[in-house]
């Protein structure tokens, strides 16, 4: 079965410090598929990232960038110069790639808090 | 904003009654998925359709049930509630099936069960 793991459940910073959110996950395929999403107080999912496991390449985008490790089953996301509009639930997911119908397996999510 | 949209936003009901909830899919999205998202935990998958037919099914209880129409509009049903079904239900619209097609979200329901 598939597992997703975020063991920080609140991280606090203050604006412009940098700040990396883990994510470990466990699957029994060796194809699948990764992903990020921020979810605001609003409740609503926003999609940040999707990486397929055989594209171990780190990927930045401004200020957002991911490192997937499969040796450590691990695909942690960094925000540097964090800012106050970061602040939210960030959600780590993992899917399967056979037809997705067991949905996408969520960690229990970090609350990331950017102090001024 | 994504083009997924919900209702209603909040619902309040009582221990053993039935609810529907309602999700419209983004433009030309054939595929909706539903998640439940209790308090301080991630989303968990309850099932999937794909042109009006049930893809795959979390682990969920045959009271939860779900509908999709011709126009990928689509619909959960959820039986007998009980106080644990307090959550935010989550639905999702993406172009067919598999991970590789991205899931857009709703801002979902707020169903408080009393």
């Amino acid at each position: 079965a598939q597992k997703v793991t975020q063991a920080q459940t609140e991280i606090s910073v203050v604006e412009k410090e940098d700040v990396t959110l883990d994510c470990v996950y466990e699957t029994r395929d060796t194809t699948y598929y990764l992903f990020w999403y921020k979810q605001p107080p609003s409740g609503e999912l926003v999609f940040l990232i999707r990486r397929n496991s055989f594209d171990e390449q780190n990927e930045i985008s401004g200020r957002y960038s991911w490192n997937f490790q499969k040796s450590t089953s691990s695909f942690n996301f960094t925000i540097t110069a964090s800012q106050v509009v970061d602040s939210a639930v960030y959600f780590c997911a993992l899917s399967e790639a056979i037809g997705g119908a067991d949905g996408l397996t969520f960690g229990k999510g970090t609350h990331l808090i950017i102090q001024p | 904003e994504t083009g997924v949209t919900q209702s209603p936003t909040h619902l309040i009901k009582t221990r053993g009654q039935q609810v529907t909830l309602r999700c419209s899919s983004q433009s030309g999205h054939n595929t909706v998925s539903w998640y439940q998202q209790a308090l301080g935990q991630g989303p968990q998958f309850i099932f999937q359709y794909y042109r009006e037919e049930e893809n795959g099914r979390g682990n969920f209880p045959p009271r939860f049930s779900g509908l999709q129409f011709p126009n990928y509009s689509s619909e959960l049903n959820v039986n007998a509630l009980e106080l644990d079904d307090s959550a935010l239900y989550l639905c999702a619209s993406s172009l067919g099936l598999g991970p590789y097609n991205e899931q857009f979200f709703g801002p979902g329901t707020r169903l408080t069960v009393l």
